[in-house]
């Protein structure tokens, strides 16, 4: 069954240090996936997916299928990088449904 | 992006009693999803709602217990039917767009 894991429940760095946010995924066919974040007060929102290659808010993604890994990094983090970030694996083509971790908790401190 | 509202926002029911939470959107899309988030948990989906026809369920959820409605392009109903605490969670709709999804903000709901 397809699964997305994320080892670490909480993750508490010091502002301008790297962070990297594990996620693990099992699928059988070629995966879509993607990192949500849920900062304080406000809806579930999309940061970013695999398949664009792209950094948003200094954030990027690397798909290593050998590991089957989607690890989130940023290389200085910032107090407002503070939220809950969630790893997402699409199923299947077209249809939308997301299969989602447990997410990290990531604080980052002044 | 689309703009999804939620009603109620947060309740506390009684068990045994059920609560009905919508879901509306700023413009017609085909299909809705409903999620379940429990405390410490990850989002699970509970079932798509597709206008014009039933809702698709997924594996250990039924409709008599989470009955949907769907009776437009730009609405959606879930309903928590006979609630137990096991059923105190946050209840998300959400949208796809763009090859992405959008959220609403979410109905915590709270069974004593």
């Amino acid at each position: 069954a397809q699964r997305v894991t994320q080892p670490e429940k909480l993750l508490s760095v010091f502002k301008g240090a790297p962070v990297e946010l594990k996620c693990n995924y099992s699928y059988s066919g070629s995966p879509e996936l993607f990192w949500y974040v849920q900062y304080s007060r406000q809806r579930l929102q999309l940061l970013l997916r695999h398949i664009s290659r792209e950094s948003i808010k200094g954030f990027t993604a690397d798909l290593n299928k050998g590991e089957t890994s989607f690890h989130l990094k940023k290389p200085f983090a910032q107090e407002e990088d503070s939220a809950m970030y969630y790893c997402a694996l699409k199923e299947g083509t077209g249809f939308q449904k997301l299969v989602f971790g447990t997410g990290t908790r990531l604080l980052v401190s002044p | 992006s689309a703009v999804i509202s939620q009603k109620p926002s947060r309740d506390i029911c009684q068990r045994g009693t059920s609560l009905t939470i919508q879901c509306q959107v700023d413009s017609q899309v085909t299909m809705m999803f409903w999620y379940r988030q429990q405390p410490g948990q990850s989002l699970t989906l509970i079932a798509t709602a597709n206008q014009g026809s039933e809702a698709t369920y997924e594996s250990g959820f039924v409709i008599d217990k989470f009955p949907i409605s769907r009776p437009n392009l730009t609405f959606s109903t879930l309903t928590v039917s006979n609630m137990s605490p096991e059923d105190s969670s946050i209840y998300l709709c959400s949208v796809p767009r763009y090859n992405e999804q959008f959220f609403g903000p979410g109905t915590r709901l709270t069974v004593l």
